[in-house]
């Protein structure tokens, strides 16, 4: 495998239901970014982490929570969505984060999550 | 607070056409500008960045930017449209913690 990966890459879960999202990073980065990407919505940072450690959470609702046991991996767990939660996922990497500087951020393919 | 604002969702071009996607930001944003696409079903892939060194940036696939601080603009050009360029296309600006904040997006038509 290569750059960013996220699995699964669709996944419909009703309301009540317990799900996670799942992202690997192959790049030997050092951040890792969780954005939601809505229909007529410009692309929302979720959750940003530095060295496993997050340092952004904008605003995001209690129900989605992000966890990054390592440099490599970042998991978004989900529960008691709304539908209006539907959107697709993307997860992003950087070599770093610092001042100024700006490393590049590097997506993976998304999860396109329907909440029934 | 700063802003990146991309003019026309839906652009339209004939194959072999100029394309023009038109980006414009704040000026608070800091001087890092990037251009990515979005292919259906995929993640995003950078086309080009502006990071202050050169003012016509050029990217990817035919691509090229022009940074002009007169305008606050940032807009993405390519000289002949080709089918394979009919995508959703973002633009941009980096901020301080290396987070981005993005254009609305415009999709990208090509006819033949």
């Amino acid at each position: 495998e290569t750059g960013v990966t996220q699995t699964p890459r669709h996944l419909v879960m009703g309301m009540t239901n317990k799900k996670s999202l799942k992202c690997e990073q192959h790049l030997g980065h050092n951040a890792m970014y969780w954005y939601k990407q809505s229909a007529k919505k410009p692309l929302e940072l979720m959750f940003v982490y530095s060295l496993e450690e997050r340092v952004e959470n904008n605003s995001v609702p209690s129900r989605f929570s992000p966890e990054c046991p390592n440099s490599s991996h970042l998991f978004l767990h989900l529960h008691t969505l709304q539908p209006e939660d539907s959107a697709l996922y993307l997860c992003a990497s950087s070599q770093d984060m610092a001042r100024g500087v700006f490393y590049e951020q590097y997506f993976g393919p998304g999860t396109r999550l329907t909440v029934t | 607070a700063q802003s990146v604002t991309q003019l026309g969702s839906h652009v339209s071009v004939s194959e072999g056409a100029l394309v023009l996607l038109r980006c414009n930001y704040s000026s608070s944003v800091p001087p890092y500008l990037f251009w990515y696409v979005q292919y259906p079903n995929q993640g995003l892939q950078l086309l080009l960045k502006y990071t202050s060194a050169a003012t016509l940036v050029k990217g990817i696939n035919g691509f090229e930017a022009e940074f002009k601080k007169s305008e606050t603009s940032f807009h993405l050009t390519k000289p002949s449209a080709h089918m394979s360029d009919a995508a959703e296309y973002f633009c941009a600006g980096g901020r301080a913690g290396n987070m981005l904040t993005f254009g609305g997006g415009t999709r990208l038509m090509v006819k033949p």
